[in-house]
């Protein structure tokens, strides 16, 4: 049982340079999620969706575009990576909203140079 | 202006003694809070959560508290072990379920052989 996938698991990118994190969950989930983790500063929430189709901003969307054209994947894409944009992206997944369990991934480290 | 506040970065707890973990938060309109677990390259995993209708909530070794005059909950692990060590996040679901969950900044628990 495989849970949530993320791909790739590591990547260095150049300033300027695009790229996509797929996300993918084999549990059926309506909700899934992005986060972004730094040093200090906790779980971010990058964007979401809350269906197959759709997708919503959470707190940090800048430079971050999102989509779900399957239910069972949420693709995070990066259309010119900046340094700031270093980090450890985690996505999520959840069966809905009934008590705010979230499944995690394994984490996608990025490094943009 | 951070919703969900752990003022500890680190603590250190010798080997089969208790370990207590602190969290606050401003907002009233939480109605869950939740705990995760992290494991270094790895993601978070849910560990205990706590409905804002009750005070205590307990698993095995793990018990949560919960304070609402205070806006104050906090993880208690009884013995602490050394699989204990991991980062531990408190999170917290808004009644408002357009509002999405928010974490922490974490706490690093070191256990102490």
């Amino acid at each position: 049982n495989a849970g949530v996938t993320q791909t790739p698991k590591f990547r260095v990118l150049k300033t300027g340079q695009s790229m996509t994190l797929l996300c993918a969950q084999d549990m059926n989930h309506e909700y899934m999620y992005w986060y972004r983790q730094d040093p200090g500063m906790g779980l971010r929430l990058i964007h979401y969706s809350v269906g197959e189709g759709t997708t919503a901003k959470g707190e940090v969307p800048d430079g971050y575009n999102v989509s779900r054209l399957k239910k069972q994947n949420f693709l995070l894409g990066l259309e010119s990576a900046a340094p700031s944009q270093t980090s450890v992206y985690f996505c999520a997944s959840s069966p809905g909203q009934n008590t705010g369990e979230l499944f995690f991934g394994e984490g996608s480290r990025l490094t943009v140079l | 202006d951070q919703q969900v506040k752990q003022n500890s970065p680190s603590l250190s707890v010798q080997e089969g003694r208790i370990s207590i973990l602190n969290c606050d938060y401003t907002n009233s309109m939480f109605d869950y809070f939740l705990w995760y677990k992290k494991y270094p390259a790895e993601g978070p995993t849910f560990l205990i959560s706590i409905s804002s209708i009750k005070d205590k909530n307990e698993d095995g070794r793990f018990t949560v508290f919960l304070n609402k005059s205070a806006k104050h909950l906090s993880l208690h692990i009884v013995p602490s072990q050394p699989g204990d060590s991991a980062v531990y996040f408190c999170a917290a679901r808004p009644m408002n379920r357009d509002d999405k969950i928010i974490f922490g900044k974490g706490t690093r628990l070191h256990i102490l052989p």
